[in-house]
C-alpha cells in the first residue's frame, strides 16, 4: 500500500512569503499525486494533479514538484485567500487512493 | 459549472443502515467516475469508494468493504452509496467527487466536490 506522510501538520506564515509543504510516498507512486485546498467549512478544492500540473483556474502562484518519493507543493506569495488546509493525494490504484494527513497554513 | 449536490445524512443508530445520494449538473454525468470520500470533523480525509462511468470498476476502502455498495444512475444522473451496519466510526461529512476521466483504471483525481452530507451515527 501507498501510504502518504505529510509534513508539516501546520505553518505559521505570513502574506507574500514562500511556503513549501512536503508529501513523502512510502513506495513509488509515479507521478500520481495531487494537491487540494481546503478552507474552513468548505469542499476540497484540486490545485495540483500528476505532481505538477496546474488545475484550470488555479494562480500561477502555486507550484508542484516532485523528487522521487518525494513531492513538494509551493505557494510562491501568500496571500490572504490561501490560509486554509491543504492535502496530497496519491491516485496510483493501490490502495484506490489515499491521502496525506493535512497541513495547516495560519497566519503569524 | 459543475455542480454535485448531497442527500440523504442524517442521525442514525449503530447497526443500522442509510443511503445517501448525490445529483450532478453541469457536465455530461455518464462520462465520468464519482466517488465517495469521508471527512471526520476536525480530521482528514478518507477515500471511500468509486464506481467507473459505466459501473465496471467498483473500488471500496477497507474500512468500509462488505458493509457499503456503490451505484450510479446515469439516466438520473446520480450517485448513491448504501451504507449497512453502520458504526460510530462511519460519522463525518461525505463528500461525492467528480474524477478527471472515465474512472475505469488509476490515476484517481478529484477535479470537482460537492458540499458534502453530515452523516452521524449514534444512540
Amino acid at each position: 500500500d501507498s501510504q502518504m506522510t505529510q509534513s508539516p501538520s501546520s505553518v505559521s506564515a505570513s502574506v507574500g512569503d514562500r511556503v513549501t509543504i512536503t508529501c513523502r510516498a512510502s513506495q513509488d507512486i509515479s507521478r500520481w499525486l495531487a494537491w487540494y485546498q481546503q478552507t474552513s467549512g468548505k469542499a476540497p478544492k484540486l490545485l495540483i494533479y500528476a505532481a505538477s500540473n496546474l488545475q484550470n483556474g488555479v494562480p500561477s502562484r502555486f507550484s508542484g514538484t516532485r523528487s522521487g518519493t518525494d513531492f513538494t507543493l509551493t505557494i510562491s506569495s501568500l496571500q490572504p485567500e490561501d490560509f486554509a488546509t491543504y492535502f496530497c493525494q496519491q491516485a496510483t490504484g493501490f490502495p484506490p487512493v489515499s491521502f496525506g494527513g493535512g497541513t495547516r497554513v495560519e497566519i503569524k | 459549472d459543475v455542480y454535485l449536490v448531497e442527500s440523504g445524512g442524517g442521525l442514525v443508530q449503530p447497526g443500522k443502515s442509510l443511503r445517501i445520494s448525490c445529483e450532478g449538473s453541469g457536465f455530461t454525468f455518464d462520462d465520468y467516475g464519482m466517488h465517495w470520500v469521508r471527512q471526520t470533523p476536525g480530521k482528514g480525509l478518507e477515500w471511500v469508494s468509486g464506481i467507473s462511468w459505466d459501473s465496471v470498476n467498483i473500488l471500496y476502502a477497507d474500512s468500509v468493504k462488505g458493509r457499503f455498495t456503490i451505484s450510479r444512475d446515469n439516466a438520473k444522473k446520480s450517485l448513491y452509496l448504501q451504507m449497512n451496519s453502520l458504526t460510530i466510526e462511519d460519522s463525518a461529512v461525505y463528500y461525492c467527487a467528480k474524477d478527471d476521466d472515465g474512472g475505469r483504471s488509476a490515476p484517481y483525481f478529484f477535479e470537482s466536490w460537492g458540499q458534502g452530507t453530515l452523516v452521524t451515527v449514534s444512540s
